[in-house]
C-alpha cells in the first residue's frame, strides 16, 4: 500500500493559463475523490468517479474544471483560463466501494498570480 | 441538505489537559461520521470514524469520540494531549448508500502549549 500520490505537489500559474494535476489512487480502490480547500476551510467536494464513470460533479465544478479517470485507475483534473479565486488546495482521496474510509493524498497547492 | 457545524475555530490547551473538540452536523438521513487531522502542508489523516454499532468510538493517537444521534453531535475527546497533537481537525459526514462523498466542517485548530 504505497497511499494516494498526487502530481505536482505545488503549482505556481498566471491568470489565463491552463493547469492539470494528477492523482494515483491506492491500486485497489475503485473510487476516487477530488475536493478543493480555501485557507482556513474546509475541504470542499468537488467530484468523485466510481471506476471511470464519473458520477456526481459538484455545483463548484464551473465549466472550466474537467476531471477524467479514462481506465479507472489515475485521475487528472484541469482548469482552463485559471483565476486567482482557484488558488487553493486540490486534494485527491480514495475509496473501495461499501468500505466508507477516504484516504487522501497530500494534495496541489495552487496559486494563481 | 447536510452540514456541519465545528463549534470552535480554534482551542488553545495545555500539554497533559484533557480536550473536546465540538461537532454537530444536520442530515435528513442516516449519515456515516468522521474525524480528520491535517498537520501543515499535507493532506488529511483519519483519526476515527462511526459507521454504525456502539456509539463509543476510539481512534490512533489517544482520541475517541461520541455519536450522540439526538443531539446530532460528534464530539472529539482526548483525556491528555501531548505537543504533537498540535494540528487542524476537521469533522466529516457523509449520507449512507450516496456515493461516499465529505461534507467537512471549517475545522478546529488545536494549539497545545507546554
Amino acid at each position: 500500500d504505497t497511499g494516494v500520490s498526487q502530481d505536482p505537489r505545488h503549482k505556481i500559474t498566471k491568470r489565463g493559463q491552463n493547469v492539470t494535476f494528477r492523482c494515483d489512487p491506492i491500486s485497489e480502490h475503485n473510487r476516487l475523490y477530488w475536493y478543493r480547500q480555501t485557507l482556513g476551510q474546509g475541504p470542499e467536494f468537488l467530484t468523485y468517479f466510481q471506476n471511470e464513470a464519473q458520477l456526481e460533479k459538484s455545483r463548484l465544478l464551473s465549466d472550466r474544471f474537467s476531471a477524467e479517470r479514462p481506465k479507472g485507475s489515475f485521475s487528472t483534473l484541469e482548469i482552463q483560463r485559471t483565476e486567482q479565486g482557484d488558488s487553493a488546495m486540490y486534494l485527491c482521496a480514495s475509496s473501495t466501494q461499501g468500505r466508507e474510509t477516504q484516504y487522501f493524498g497530500p494534495g496541489t497547492r495552487l496559486l494563481v498570480l | 441538505a447536510q452540514s456541519v457545524t465545528q463549534l470552535d475555530s480554534q482551542v488553545p490547551v495545555f500539554e497533559e489537559a484533557p480536550v473536546e473538540l465540538r461537532c454537530n452536523y444536520s442530515s435528513s438521513v442516516s449519515v456515516y461520521l468522521f474525524w480528520y487531522v491535517q498537520y501543515p502542508n499535507q493532506g488529511l489523516q483519519l483519526l476515527l470514524k462511526y459507521l454504525s454499532g456502539s456509539t463509543l468510538v476510539k481512534g490512533i493517537n489517544g482520541f475517541e469520540a461520541e455519536f450522540n444521534k439526538s443531539q446530532t453531535s460528534f464530539h472529539l475527546r482526548k483525556p491528555s494531549v501531548h505537543i504533537s497533537d498540535t494540528a487542524e481537525y476537521f469533522c466529516a459526514v457523509s449520507e449512507t448508500n450516496q456515493g461516499g462523498k465529505l461534507i467537512f466542517g471549517q475545522g478546529t485548530e488545536l494549539s497545545v502549549k507546554p
